[in-house]
């Protein structure tokens, strides 16, 4: 069936690096946008993240430009988030999604990751 | 950045209840709005893309509808399983924004 299954969270101390995973299973991978969205305890969603299905084109939140980098290997079916220069605001959990093809939503979400940035 | 504004933060009905949320948004986003359901402990669902189509496997009981800046999601009989938080989504212009959430508790 088709999965989406994150992992690379944990606890970091703020200013380090960390690098998330998204493995996708049940579909042509490299067909696909991908986006990664995150969710700060207790509160909504925020997008941080997409990049297009072949990887030309990668869009950023303000909040993480310059310091967040998204890509993805078709090859390997999996996307990444490379997370450098944390902060404690960064604390949230991290899904991976997809786009529906066609339209402007995103269909198919992970189970998502845990980051916590905290000395 | 395009801001979508959710109102009310919060709907207390009783199953069985009309629900009627709605999603402002602070420029036209055409019809590119979604609508997702999400539980506690659980990732966001996708259940209405293009402001009024829902999406595979989402009950009839779901409907979205407007354009431009005014958007609705409808719940015709609020069922248990529906008691969620929901949160409209634009993707019309970048950087794509969440609305802040409307809480759909029980009476």
């Amino acid at each position: 069936q088709v999965q989406l299954v994150e992992s690379g969270g944990g606890v970091v101390q703020p200013g380090r690096s960390l690098r998330l995973s998204c493995a996708a299973s049940g579909f042509t991978f490299s067909s696909y946008g991908m986006h990664w969205v995150r969710q700060a305890p207790g509160k909504g969603l925020e997008w941080v993240a997409a990049i297009f299905y072949d990887g030309t084109n990668k869009k950023y939140a303000d909040s993480v430009k310059g310091r967040f980098t998204i890509s993805r290997d078709n090859s390997k079916n999996t996307l990444y988030l490379q997370m450098n220069s944390l902060r404690a605001e960064d604390t949230a959990v991290y899904y991976c999604a997809r786009d529906l093809l066609g339209h402007y939503a995103m269909d198919v979400w992970g189970q998502g990751t845990t980051v916590t940035v905290s000395s | 950045e395009i801001v979508l504004t959710q109102s009310p933060a919060t709907l207390s009905l009783s199953p069985g209840e009309r629900a009627t949320l709605s999603c402002r948004a602070s420029q036209s986003v055409s019809s590119y709005l979604a609508w997702y359901q999400q539980k506690p402990g659980q990732a966001p669902r996708l259940l209405i893309y293009d402001a009024s189509n829902r999406a595979t496997g989402v009950p009839a009981r779901f409907s979205g509808s407007g354009s431009g800046t005014d958007f609705t999601l409808t719940i015709s009989s609020l069922e248990p399983e529906d008691f969620a938080v929901y949160y409209c989504h634009q993707r019309s212009n970048w950087p794509q924004t969440f609305g802040q959430g409307t809480k759909v508790e029980i009476k």
